[in-house]
């Protein structure tokens, strides 16, 4: 079963627009992942935030993390047409035993 | 250095019959995950092997089972495969020690069941 819900599903934006995407989560965890996929090929890890981080930043990516609403955001600043892919967040349980739990992922389109 | 590797990248099976699908995780890493991907869904986690143990299980029958080798390269194996069983596997390392259990993942390999 899925650990949450991923808002919006689909996201159609325009080339240098910024993309905010959404992820929920439902038990307590160690960290929270974003990945992202290409045309169903392997996942690319984006960043991680551990459960004791508010925000966190690489490149154009920020990510932040609310653990008393147990949600958390990925914001894609000046998109370009090759960030066109699916968004995963996946949840590390507080148990940390490994497993991964993702949500159902955004599908972002970046219009040229 | 190279990253987490699967092969085959596609496989095309009929029903009943059974497949491997092996993993080679990123250099120094020791634990390695299999998930399951349907279409137009996350992945789900299948079971995750480190020392050549089954360390933990996800709700999956017994027809999936797993192998850990001393290289610490790993195969997934389904049998009696059902039409359901079409999906990406998706392989993914970490090193177990790792605080934070940052996950590298594979391309994947496309099982198609007919």
């Amino acid at each position: 079963s899925q650990q949450g819900e991923e808002d919006p599903q689909a996201l159609s934006i325009q080339e240098g627009e910024n993309a905010t995407m959404n992820c929920s989560y439902k038990t307590s965890i160690n960290n929270l992942q974003w990945y992202r996929q290409n045309s169903g090929r392997g996942l690319v890890h984006l960043i991680l935030i551990r459960s004791n981080e508010r925000e966190k930043h690489s490149g154009r990516l920020r990510v932040t993390l609310d653990t008393s609403k147990k949600s958390s955001s990925l914001l894609i600043t000046a998109s370009r047409a090759a960030d066109t892919a699916s968004y995963f967040c996946a949840t590390l349980g507080s148990s940390n035993t490994g497993k991964l739990i993702f949500g159902q992922g955004t599908t972002l389109q970046v219009k040229p | 250095d190279a990253g987490v590797t699967q092969s085959p990248t596609h496989l095309i099976k009929t029903r009943g019959q059974q497949v491997t699908l092996r993993c080679s995780p990123k250099s120094g890493h020791d634990t390695v995950s299999w998930y399951q991907q349907a279409l137009g869904q996350g992945p789900q986690f299948i079971f995750q092997y480190y020392e050549e143990e089954e360390r933990q299980r996800g709700n999956f029958p017994d027809r999936f089972s797993g192998h850990q080798f001393p290289n610490y390269s790993s195969e997934l194996n389904v049998n009696a495969l059902l039409l359901g069983d079409s999906a990406l596997y998706l392989c993914a390392s970490s090193l177990l020690a790792g605080l934070w259990n940052e996950q590298f993942f594979g391309p994947g390999t496309r099982l198609t069941v007919l």
